[in-house]
This record gives structure tokens, C-alpha cells and sequence, in this order.
């Protein structure tokens, strides 16, 4: 069965500090993988969307960015962190199957930006 | 372009109380419908789906119609639990090119004992 990993669960970091949020997948091959933000008590926000390795697309310009340096592997960084960059970070990978396509969810990276 | 639309919450109700949740929708093409729940600090689960009109996806007393004619999805239960409250999120899905997945904004569900 497939199993979609994130870390680490919880992180509190000061502005204009890095970031990197790590996303893995098991028992699957060639996924679409995507990054989510959700500020607290709002919905879904698409980040990036990758198809392949090295394949990313963003779907909204910010100090974020994504990269996929492996197969199952989809990593979330950024240089400088904002204020606003505090959130619920979601990382899903979907399968599709004839003309349907599921997205699955990982646990989450709840980040919190002082 | 595709769409989702969710009735605003929250949504408060007794235990054991009738559930209705709308979702209505927009899209190109012959999307497949889903619902996600989200239990507090927790991602989001696939709860249904439904592929094609008039399918009724259903799991743990939930269920939703595909209706085409009137482009809804609607989640509904029977009877709610205190551990039915979480975020209750619409999507759709349209496989063609490019990123084709839809979420509504969510609807939060509080069911008091």
C-alpha cells in the first residue's frame, strides 16, 4: 500500500530564516506530487505541482520554492521566511486511473514563522 | 474554468441530527467528484467519490449523488457523532493537461453532545 510521509511535524522559525519541508512517498511510482498552504481556518492553497523529477510548476509567485530531486521526493524550501509564510504546509500525491485521478493527503507540516 | 462552491459554515447541529452539506459545481469536461474530511491538526482524508452522473459514493455513513443535471454533489449523513466534527472539503477533478484538481473552500462541521 502506498504511505506519503512529511517532516518534520511542527516547526517554529524566526524570520529571514531558510526552509526546507521534505515529502516522500512509498509504494508508489511516478506520482503527480503537490505542495499546499492553508492559513488557519481557510481553505486550500496550490503551490506547486510537479509530474516528474525535476518538473515543477507554481501556481502562486511568493519566496517559495520546490524541487523533486528524486522519484518520491518533493522537498519545499525557501531562502527568507515572511511573517506571513506561517501555516499548515500539505503535501499530496495522486494517482490516476483511466480518467479519474485521486489526490492523497500526508499529516502535515504545521510552520510557524516569529 | 473548473470550479467548486460549498455552502458556508460553520455547521452546528445536535448528535444523532440530519446532515446536509451542498456543494455545487463548475467544469469543463466530465469531472469525478470527491469529498475530503479533515480532523483538527490532521491532513485531509479522501471520505467518497463518485466518477460518473448519478454514482453514489458512500463510507462510513456518509454519502454523496453525482447529479449532472443540476452539477451538485451533496454530502449528507443520517445521523451525526461528536467525532463527525472537522472541515469537510468539496473537489473536483478533470483529467486532461495540466493541474486539474479543485478544492471548495470547506465547510467546518461542530456536532455538540
Amino acid at each position: 500500500s502506498q504511505t506519503i510521509h512529511q517532516w518534520p511535524a511542527t516547526l517554529v522559525q524566526p524570520v529571514g530564516s531558510p526552509l526546507s519541508l521534505e515529502c516522500t512517498v512509498e509504494g508508489t511510482s511516478n506520482p503527480n506530487l503537490y505542495w499546499y498552504r492553508q492559513a488557519a481556518g481557510r481553505g486550500l492553497q496550490l503551490l506547486f505541482y510537479s509530474v516528474g523529477i525535476g518538473q515543477i510548476s507554481s501556481e502562486v509567485p511568493q519566496n517559495l520554492s520546490a524541487s523533486r530531486p528524486q522519484d518520491r521526493q518533493f522537498i519545499l524550501s525557501s531562502k527568507k521566511l515572511l511573517l506571513s509564510d506561517s501555516g499548515f504546509y500539505l503535501c499530496a500525491w495522486s494517482v490516476t486511473s483511466g480518467r479519474v485521478e485521486t489526490q492523497y493527503f500526508g499529516p502535515g507540516t504545521r510552520l510557524l514563522v516569529l | 474554468g473548473n470550479s467548486v462552491t460549498q455552502m458556508e459554515g460553520p455547521v452546528t447541529l445536535s448528535e444523532e441530527a440530519f446532515l446536509t452539506i451542498n456543494c455545487t459545481y463548475t467544469a469543463t469536461g466530465y469531472p469525478s467528484l470527491f469529498w475530503y474530511v479533515q480532523y483538527p491538526g490532521e491532513g485531509l482524508q479522501l471520505l467518497l467519490k463518485a466518477t460518473k452522473a448519478d454514482d453514489k459514493g458512500s463510507n462510513k455513513g456518509f454519502e454523496a449523488t453525482y447529479r449532472k443535471e443540476t452539477t451538485s454533489f451533496h454530502l449528507e449523513k443520517g445521523s451525526v457523532q461528536v467525532s463527525d466534527s472537522a472541515v469537510y472539503f468539496c473537489a473536483l477533478s478533470v483529467v486532461d493537461y495540466g493541474q486539474n484538481f479543485v478544492f471548495g473552500p470547506g465547510t467546518r462541521l461542530s456536532v455538540l453532545p
